[in-house]
């Protein structure tokens, strides 16, 4: 089955920095990609997402990559701000046909 | 906004109680997801449904853990009896097909 990796597992950066969370998964046969924001005490929310047909996708202050070949896709988010603080999880399924398996999830903390 | 609804949000019970989670999906939503969320383990699909038959359950002790669809706006998980380790918080989603995951905002089970 399906193995998602994140890393790094904690990330710092101050207020007006960039943050990069990276992800690899198993399945090539994987072609949805989700990313997931968890705030304290909530569910986790849906950020962005991409399929394997393109390789780069952008909404405002956040954009994923993915790079089918090397099996791996990556979180970009610009200008942080203490509201970006919580836990962010990367996922992967096969054309929403198989339930998403998850990362292990990054706590990021913005520093003003 | 269209949420998921889950109850109780908290829940303490003495081991060898039985646990019943409800969770209500967004109306026209046919896909039904229980993750459970522990900090050693990150999201772990327990079980889900597609127009309320049961796909996938190889994620749950089959001798505890029982889920039902009685019917489309309603969806349960059961355990039964309850033991210390399956302290965790539950999380019901819904989704139109395998896109776009609406999580509720959980239930927090403790057992002692």
């Amino acid at each position: 089955g399906e193995n998602v990796e994140q890393h790094p597992s904690t990330l710092s950066v101050q207020e007006g920095d960039s943050a990069v969370i990276k992800c690899t998964y198993s399945d090539s046969a994987s072609n949805y990609f989700p990313w997931y924001k968890q705030e304290l005490g909530k569910g986790p929310q849906l950020i962005i997402d991409i399929r394997s047909n393109v390789g780069e996708k952008k909404d405002q202050r956040i954009a994923v990559t993915l790079n089918k070949t090397a099996k791996h896709f990556s979180l970009h988010i610009t200008e942080t701000q203490p509201e970006d603080s919580a836990v962010y999880f990367c996922a992967a399924s096969y054309s929403g046909n198989t339930p998403l398996v998850f990362g292990k999830g990054t706590r990021l903390s913005v520093i003003a | 906004d269209a949420r998921v609804t889950q109850t109780p949000r908290h829940k303490v019970t003495e081991m060898g109680q039985e646990v019943t989670m409800r969770c209500q999906p967004i109306l026209g939503h046919n896909t039904v997801f229980w993750y459970r969320q522990t900090m050693m383990q990150g999201l772990e699909l327990l079980a889900y449904f597609r127009n309320r038959a049961p796909l996938d359950d190889s994620g749950m002790p089959k001798d505890r853990f029982s889920a039902e669809m009685p019917d489309a706006t309603l969806a349960t998980l059961k355990i039964q009896p309850s033991e210390p380790r399956d302290s965790a918080v539950y999380f019901c989603a819904s989704a139109a097909g395998g896109y776009g995951y609406t999580f509720g905002s959980g239930t927090r089970l403790t057992v002692v």
